[in-house]
């Protein structure tokens, strides 16, 4: 069954460092999504991407996130200077249509030092 | 008054009894409702995908949505202590984004 991947599982980095996260979604699905997660607190919306645009941002997707899909398979969260804030479980997710299940990858727990 | 509104639990039941989650939200509109699980430490898992009121069933689980209440449900039958998981309300809003309740920790003891 095909699944959304990411990578890495664990990334630790220094305050300030940048940092990529990378996301496979699953191979037919055109709208892509960040989600985060923060240790004990609920799953939040950061980014919607469709037909190399951004559709929808919160208001935590700053002008410190930027997301690309640099191939026809990789779609990247970019994190410019990490804050002690930023720590958290990230979550791609891929759907079909715009009102389609949404499916999850195992996510990547970021900490930032 | 938060969006979606989930009791944290622990709902610890035996192994077998049926499980009821309930789950409020405040936006009439909200039209898509998900229920989604999340083991510890992992990814979301969709478990339901229900359209406006009315109730839709997949082998022991079971949604009801009745949006003139803005309550939602989901039944467990024959509950395992596999099903032990943090069970999230999530409806879709307008612009399609998932809204993530904080979810109901449920244990199933064997």
């Amino acid at each position: 069954e095909p699944e959304v991947t990411q990578t890495p599982s664990h990334q630790v980095t220094q305050m300030g460092q940048e940092v990529i996260l990378r996301c496979v979604p699953i191979s037919n699905h055109l709208y892509f999504y960040w989600y985060r997660q923060i240790l004990g607190q609920k799953v939040e919306f950061l980014v919607s991407f469709y037909n190399n645009e951004i559709s929808e941002k919160s208001e935590i997707f700053d002008d410190q996130f930027s997301v690309e899909r640099p191939d026809g398979s990789n779609f990247t969260l970019k994190i410019r200077s990490t804050k002690l804030e930023d720590s958290a479980m990230y979550f791609c997710a891929s759907s079909e249509g715009q009102q389609d299940t949404q499916y999850f990858g195992p996510g990547t727990r970021l900490t930032v030092l | 008054q938060k969006e979606v509104e989930q009791d944290p639990g622990p709902l610890s039941v035996p192994e077998g009894a049926i499980v009821s989650l309930n789950c409020t939200y405040s936006n009439s509109a909200f039209q898509y409702f998900m229920w989604y699980r999340q083991y510890s430490r992992k990814g979301p898992e969709l478990l339901m995908y229900t359209y406006s009121s009315g109730n839709k069933e997949d082998g022991r689980f079971t949604a009801q949505v009745d949006k003139s209440s803005k309550y939602i449900s989901l039944f467990i039958r024959d509950s395992q202590p596999s099903d032990s998981a943090t069970y999230l309300c999530v409806p879709m809003d307008s612009s399609y984004k998932l809204i993530f309740g904080s979810g109901t920790r449920l244990l199933v003891r064997p």
